[in-house]
């Protein structure tokens, strides 16, 4: 059975840090990867998107994928209290199947 | 329309009867998928459609449950004698390109059965 797995947390860093959430995946055939964040009562919204092997940058945010060691990670930098959610780790596998989600991490930013 | 439209927002519903919920997709997208969250846990993938590819029902908990997509746009997700763990909120999103690049997620419907 695909599985992806998280640590649930939560994870807990002081406003300014860097947040480091993990994520692995058991299809080894998995082509796409995906961080999502989910405030709590709200739908989860796509905030990162990785293909290849390496670093992907957005702005505070940097995902890294390792397809030989089947690890994705998402690095939150300079974290903000507004970064305080439940981050979700999606992986599809061949093309036209739908993601798979972890159960998220949650993370808490304190000021 | 300009994001994924989900309806009703709230439904409370008493145990053994049917329920509907409502997705409209982002227009344009072609694949449009339902999941379910329950209460602390992860999302439950439940069902996919793409184009007019016969859908993807793998995820479906049972055969209570069922789901169609008119036209290629609005779905609507059926479930018959609800139960007391059907109690979730139920996510539709949609993507384009068979979903590759993500997909965007409706405000979901929070569904309770008494």
């Amino acid at each position: 059975q695909k599985e992806v797995e998280q640590n649930s947390g939560p994870l807990s860093v002081p406003e300014g840090a860097i947040a480091s959430l993990n994520c692995t995946y058991s299809d080894r055939g998995s082509q796409s990867f995906f961080w999502y964040r989910q405030y709590s009562g709200k739908s989860p919204e796509l905030i990162m998107s990785i293909y290849s092997n390496g670093d992907k940058e957005d702005g505070r945010f940097t995902a890294q994928l390792n397809k030989a060691s089947q690890y994705v990670s998402l690095l939150i930098r300079d974290s903000q209290p507004s970064d305080s959610a439940t981050y979700l780790c999606a992986v599809t596998g061949k093309r036209g199947t739908a993601l798979i989600f972890g159960k998220g991490t949650t993370l808490s930013v304190s000021s | 329309g300009a994001g994924v439209s989900q309806s009703p927002s709230n439904k409370v519903t008493e145990k053994g009867k049917d329920v509907e919920l409502r997705c409209d997709p982002i227009s344009g997208h072609t694949a449009l998928y339902w999941y379910r969250q329950s209460l602390g846990q992860g999302l439950e993938f439940l069902i996919y459609f793409q184009g007019n590819s016969a859908p993807d029902k793998s995820g479906l908990p049972s055969d209570r449950f069922s789901a169609e997509r008119t036209g290629g746009s609005v779905s609507t997700l059926t479930i018959q004698r609800t139960q007391q763990e059907d109690s979730a909120v139920y996510l539709c999103a949609s993507g384009d390109n068979l979903g590759l690049y993500g997909y965007t997620f409706g405000s979901g419907t929070r569904l309770t059965v008494v």
